[in-house]
């Protein structure tokens, strides 16, 4: 059973330029969260996406943008880079139900801008 | 809103020696309650969680913790110490205010073990 998968696993930008980032979810999950983790920080919470629709965004800018497919994968488009978004990005999938539910990482993307 | 706080941004033990790893939380709800352990250029493992239904929560790699609530902590211990065991360390809250079940969490600890 695959776990979470994200691609790609580094990533080269300069300023300015949009990167897109894919996460496919671990197999039976329908809900994909995007964290990001300064050097040094604890994750920080981007946006999560359920049924191909945004159901929260933490407090990021409106460069940060997502998608979900119907297959439940989904990806994270930042447009307009800035020095400060250098991070890892990680993907964490889970199974939406009522209760305590547990988020299982992929191994992140990260992303360096020049 | 919920937050974590992770006391000592280092830690160093000595191998075979007791690892202590504190959080404290706040939250105006009953927490559901998680540490991550973060290796080296990897993304976050899931060591252990509390959800109410015992205090003492065992996890992987002989990792426990004790959900507090008079202290508002969530300490994570093990007996003895492994090299294998140098990592960064994360606790996290879960928040669903807002609609989502979003993790909140704290600055983590790192692990350093001395032969």
């Amino acid at each position: 059973d695959a776990g979470v998968t994200q691609s790609p696993t580094h990533l080269i930008k300069t300023r300015g330029q949009q990167v897109t980032l894919r996460c496919s979810p671990k197999s039976g999950h329908d809900t994909v969260s995007w964290y990001q983790q300064a050097l040094g920080q604890g994750p920080q919470f981007i946006f999560q996406y359920y049924e191909e629709e945004e159901r929260q965004r933490g407090n990021f800018p409106d460069r940060f943008s997502g998608h979900q497919f119907p297959n439940y994968s989904s990806e994270l488009n930042v447009n307009a880079l800035l020095l400060g978004d250098s991070a890892l990005y990680l993907c964490a999938s889970s199974f939406l139900s009522g209760g305590a539910v547990t988020q299982y990482f992929g191994p992140g993307t990260r992303l360096t801008v020049l | 809103a919920q937050s974590v706080t992770q006391l000592g941004s280092h830690v160093s033990v000595s191998e075979g020696a007791l690892v202590l790893l504190r959080c404290n939380y706040s939250s105006s709800v009953p927490p559901y309650l998680f540490w991550y352990v973060q290796y080296p250029n990897q993304g976050l493992q899931l060591l252990l969680k509390y959800t109410s239904a015992a205090t003492l929560v065992k996890g992987i790699n002989g990792f426990e913790a004790e959900f507090k609530k008079s202290e508002t902590s969530f300490h994570l211990t093990k007996p003895s110490a492994h090299m294998s065991d140098a990592a960064e360390y994360f606790c996290a809250v879960s928040d669903q205010s807002g609609g989502a079940q979003k993790l909140v969490f704290g600055q983590g600890t790192r692990l350093t073990i001395n032969p």
